[in-house]
């Protein structure tokens, strides 16, 4: 089963922030908050991950909150192409063997 | 990273009927992963393909339905057998690799049985 709880959709101006919210309150001391989208038609798509502080890449910011039960995925200047699905998942560590397990997800619009 | 490439990209197939699904990647990994996506639904793990090793089923797949062969470190079949409607969906193969531990996806396959 998925443990996180996200929004089904979302809408997001071009050129704006996107934040995507993601509650994760029963996460547990060994797992990891990995983000993937999903661009329509395509197969998922790795973003970020963290386990307790905050990430940056050149794709996306994550926030972790301080008791690790919930995150924000931001993607600082929204475009057009950033449209797709995006999820959340918890996945214990890979020395134990964590499975990458899918959500719902989020669905981002960003609009003109 | 690494990038996967999946053949066929998609089939059409007639019920009773079975289609194996090949998976190549541009490295050497130990773990690769199928999935399935039906229609307008999030991606669900049939299995783990650890190569040297049977493939480790999800609850809810079985081998005989859906058997896998892993040969080596960059290649993997997964095969739909005894097809029906319902296994109308898109088959992705995931490999994890890097520093990480990231998983990384290939472009589906999309499979329709009529």
């Amino acid at each position: 089963d998925a443990k996180t709880t996200q929004p089904p959709s979302m809408d997001c101006a071009e050129g704006r922030a996107a934040n995507l919210p993601c509650n994760h309150s029963t996460i547990s001391g060994n797992e990891y908050v990995y983000w993937y989208r999903q661009i329509h038609s395509q197969g998922p798509q790795y973003i970020i991950h963290g386990l307790k502080n905050n990430e940056t890449n050149e794709m996306a910011s994550l926030i972790i909150t301080e008791d690790r039960k919930s995150s924000t995925l931001i993607l600082p200047h929204a475009t057009l192409r950033d449209t797709a699905v995006y999820y959340c998942i918890v996945r214990e560590d890979q020395s134990l063997g964590g499975k990458l397990i899918f959500g719902q997800g989020t669905e981002l619009s960003v609009k003109p | 990273s690494a990038v996967i490439s999946q053949k066929p990209s998609r089939d059409i197939c007639q019920r009773g009927t079975s289609l194996t699904i090949q998976c190549q990647v541009d490295s050497q990994v130990t773990m690769m992963f199928w999935y399935r996506q039906q229609p307008g639904q999030s991606l669900t793990l049939i299995a783990t393909a650890n190569q040297g090793s049977e493939a480790t089923y999800e609850s809810g797949f079985v081998i005989d339905k859906f058997p896998i062969s892993r040969p080596n470190l960059t290649f993997s079949t997964l095969t739909v057998s005894n097809m029906s409607p319902e296994d109308s969906s898109i088959y992705l193969c995931s490999v994890r690799t890097g520093a990480h531990y990231e998983q990384y996806f290939g472009p589906g396959t999309r499979l329709t049985v009529t």
